[in-house]
């Protein structure tokens, strides 16, 4: 089983819809995540750390399921500019690096 | 801001021979990463270092050798380039797990 998990997509939606990935994760000492985001052609970026008790910033909401091991982002009402790659990330064992997701590509249409 | 910058953005090598890939944050990190990242393979993570001349291995170093002989630069060694190589190669620092800051890349094409 891979360390980190996520559908790839594409997700197709609308200007306005909500949409929601999920990704799964395999050590269950694992203690810090993340979603980062990554335009094409571009370097990825950090978008919000991930907390037990769920964090919310603008349209986004980012929760942490630790008896699943799952970690969910939600965008509200979406916006053309939120197209891109959306990657789940994982502390690895050595506290030190990160292990991302193969990530889940969002496009917004007009 | 912190900034991590990448020698070249785009490098075309040709198979056997030694390639260099540098790297140069300027926020005194400690921890500096390199990772390849191709087409439904993501983000992998060949080295990492968290001190001066100290290095771990990630998942895919074969390969792969560095350097890191100063605090804000990190060097990725191809020992003898080969196309299998060929990728998109992401630098990284961070001076705890939260603020990992990428460098735009270099797209290296081995032929």
């Amino acid at each position: 089983r891979k360390e980190v998990e996520q559908d790839p997509g594409p997700f197709n939606v609308p200007e306005g819809a909500t949409v929601a990935f999920n990704c799964t994760y395999s050590n269950s000492a694992s203690q810090s995540f993340f979603w980062y985001r990554q335009d094409c052609r571009k370097e990825p970026k950090l978008l919000m750390s991930v907390y037990s008790s769920g964090n919310e910033d603008g349209r986004f909401t980012a929760q942490l399921n630790r008896a699943s091991q799952y970690i969910s982002l939600l965008i509200r009402d979406s916006k053309l500019s939120d197209s891109a790659t959306y990657l789940c990330v994982v502390v690895s064992n050595s506290g030190y690096a990160l292990n991302f997701g193969k990530g889940t590509s969002l496009l917004v249409t007009p | 801001d912190v900034k991590v910058t990448q020698s070249s953005r785009y490098l075309v090598k040709r198979t056997g021979e030694k390639v260099f890939l540098e790297c140069v944050q300027d926020m005194d990190h400690e921890n500096m990463f390199w990772y390849r990242q191709d087409p439904g393979l993501g983000l992998r993570l060949i080295y990492f270092s968290y001190d001066v001349k100290m290095k771990e291995k990630g998942d895919i170093p074969e390969g792969y050798s560095v350097s890191r002989e100063k605090k804000e630069r990190f060097s990725l060694i191809l020992e003898s380039a080969s196309t299998n190589q060929t990728s998109m190669y992401l630098c990284a620092s961070s001076l705890t797990s939260d603020g990992y800051t990428f460098g735009s890349g270099t797209r290296l094409t081995v032929v």
